[in-house]
C-alpha cells in the first residue's frame, strides 16, 4: 500500500516569511494529494488539493507543486500569518484501496510574530 | 447545508457500556469514512462506506461497529471498549470517487475509563 512520508515535524518562521512543507509517497499509481489545516482541537480542513495531470496549483498565498517522477509534493505559504499557525497534514491516495487517504505524519508550524 | 455533523462531541464511557457515535451529512455525498486520531498523529481511516456498503475495513477489532443506515448517516457502536481506544474519532465524507475531497466533521472526543 501507499506510504507517506512528511517533512519537517515542527517548523517555525517569523511573521511574514514563507513556509515549504514537503512530502514523499511510494505508490507511483497514486493521483490524488490533498493538504489539510488541523487547529487545535479542530477538525482537519482541506486548505488546497492537486490531481496527477497537474504539477502546481495555487490559491492566494498558498501553493501546491508535485513532481510525479520524483514522487513529491510540497506545499508552500507565502507572507505568513499568526493564524497559519496549526498542523499541516499531507495524504496520499492509496490505489489499492479506493478512497483510502494515507497521511503523512503531520507538521507543527509556528508564526512568530 | 455544507458541513458534516457528529454527535455527541464529548463521551466518556467505562469498559463495559455500549454507546454509538453518529455522522450526518446532506450535501449527496455517497461515501463516508470513519477515522480514528491519537493525540499529535495523523487520521488513521477505520472504514470506507460507498453507496451504503462497507467497502474498507482496516481491520478494525469487532468491538468496533460501523452502520449506515441510508446515504446521509453513519453510526458507530461501540461494545467493550479498552482505556486505549480513547481518541478523537473523526466522520467524513466526499461525492464517492477516489480523487474526491474529503469533508471531516469536528469529531466526537472519547474517553475510555
Amino acid at each position: 500500500g501507499e506510504n507517506v512520508e512528511q517533512h519537517p515535524s515542527t517548523l517555525s518562521v517569523q511573521e511574514g516569511d514563507s513556509a515549504v512543507i514537503k512530502c514523499t509517497y511510494s505508490d507511483s499509481a497514486s493521483n490524488y494529494f490533498p493538504w489539510y489545516k488541523q487547529e487545535l482541537g479542530k477538525r482537519p480542513q482541506l486548505i488546497i488539493d492537486i490531481r496527477s495531470n497537474v504539477g502546481e496549483k495555487k490559491d492566494q498565498r498558498i501553493a501546491v507543486t508535485l513532481n510525479k517522477t520524483a514522487k513529491h509534493f510540497s506545499l508552500h505559504i507565502t507572507e505568513t500569518q499568526p493564524e497559519d499557525s496549526a498542523v499541516y497534514f499531507c495524504a496520499a491516495v492509496d490505489r489499492q484501496g479506493a478512497q483510502k487517504l494515507v497521511f503523512g505524519q503531520g507538521t507543527r508550524l509556528t508564526i512568530n510574530p | 447545508d455544507t458541513e458534516v455533523t457528529q454527535t455527541p462531541k464529548h463521551l466518556v464511557m467505562g469498559m463495559t457500556n455500549k454507546k454509538s457515535l453518529k455522522c450526518e451529512q446532506h450535501m449527496g455525498h455517497r461515501a463516508m469514512y470513519w477515522y480514528k486520531q491519537k493525540a499529535k498523529k495523523p487520521p488513521e481511516l477505520m472504514f470506507v462506506y460507498s453507496y451504503e456498503k462497507l467497502s474498507i475495513n482496516e481491520s478494525v477489532p469487532s468491538r468496533f461497529s460501523p452502520e449506515c443506515p441510508n446515504s446521509s448517516l453513519l453510526n458507530l457502536h461501540l461494545h467493550a471498549l479498552q482505556p486505549e481506544d480513547s481518541a478523537l474519532y473523526l466522520c467524513a465524507s466526499s461525492l464517492g470517487q477516489n480523487t474526491d475531497t474529503q469533508y471531516f466533521g469536528p469529531g466526537t472526543r472519547l474517553t475510555v475509563l
